[in-house]
C-alpha cells in the first residue's frame, strides 16, 4: 500500500514569509510524528499527535513553529516569519498506535529559507 | 534528559571487514533502542529494534544497560551496507524517538 507522503517535496521561501508543509500518514494509522532533519543537530522531535489526545508539543522550537492534524489523518505543520536556521528536510511518520509499533517515515520536504 | 551519542560522524571500511558502529544513550529508566538506516536517495527506514532481539540484514545490536551501549555490529560488511545510521532511543511509555547525529557508513570495495 502507500506510504507516508509529503508535499511539497522542496520548497524555496525568503526569510520572514509563512509556510506550510503537509504530510498524509499511512491510512488505518493513528500516531503521527513531526522531525526536523539539519546539519549540526541531527534528527529532532518537533510533534506527536495520537488520536484524539492532545499533542506533545515539547519539541517545537519556537512559537512560530505550529501544527494541525484535521480528522485524525492528514497533518500540516506551519512556520511562521521564516529564518535562515529554520532550514531543514523536514520529516513526518506515522504508526499505529501501540507502544512502541515502528514509524514509517515519509520522504521529507526540504526547506531552504534565504 | 534523553540522550542518544553516536561518537563516529564517519566510518569507512572495506567490504568483508566487521563493522560496528557505536551508540551510548542517557536515560534514567528502562530505554528501548531502535537502529534506523538510511540508504542513498532512500527514507529512514527501521533497521532493528533491541526488543526483537533479531538479526536484519546480518546485522546484530545488544543492549548493555551497565555501559549504556547499543552498538551495531555485523561480521562481514558488505557494500550494499553503505548508507547512514541512526540510533534512536524511546522513553518508557513515550512515543516520540530521540535520534543520535548519525553515522555515515561507506564500505569500499
Amino acid at each position: 500500500g502507500a506510504g507516508v507522503s509529503q508535499s511539497p517535496s522542496n520548497k524555496v521561501t525568503e526569510k520572514g514569509k509563512d509556510v506550510e508543509l503537509r504530510c498524509d500518514p499511512i491510512s488505518g494509522h493513528t500516531a503521527l510524528y513531526w522531525y526536523r532533519q539539519s546539519l549540526g543537530q541531527g534528527l529532532e522531535f518537533l510533534i506527536y499527535f495520537q488520536g484524539n489526545s492532545a499533542p506533545d508539543k515539547s519539541g517545537l522550537p519556537s512559537d512560530r513553529f505550529s501544527a494541525e492534524r484535521t480528522g485524525g489523518s492528514v497533518s500540516t505543520l506551519t512556520i511562521q516569519r521564516t529564518q535562515q536556521e529554520d532550514s531543514a528536510v523536514y520529516l513526518c511518520a506515522s504508526s499505529s498506535y501501540r507502544a512502541l509499533e515502528t514509524q514509517y517515515f515519509g520522504p521529507g520536504t526540504r526547506l531552504l529559507v534565504l | 534528559a534523553q540522550r542518544v551519542t553516536q561518537p563516529e560522524k564517519l566510518l569507512s571500511v572495506f567490504k568483508g571487514a566487521p563493522v560496528e558502529l557505536k551508540c551510548n544513550y542517557s536515560y534514567s529508566g528502562s530505554p528501548e533502542l531502535f537502529w534506523y538506516v538510511q540508504y542513498s536517495r532512500q527514507r529512514l527506514q527501521l533497521l532493528l529494534r533491541h526488543i526483537s532481539r533479531e538479526s536484519i540484514k546480518g546485522f546484530t545490536a545488544d543492549l548493555n544497560k551497565g555501559e549504556t551501549s547499543f552498538h551495531l555490529k555485523k561480521p562481514f560488511a558488505q557494500e550494499e551496507d553503505s548508507a547512514m545510521y541512526y540510533c534512536a532511543l524511546s522513553g518508557q511509555g513515550a512515543q516520540k524517538l530521540v535520534f543520535g547525529q548519525g553515522t555515515r557508513l561507506t564500505i569500499n570495495p
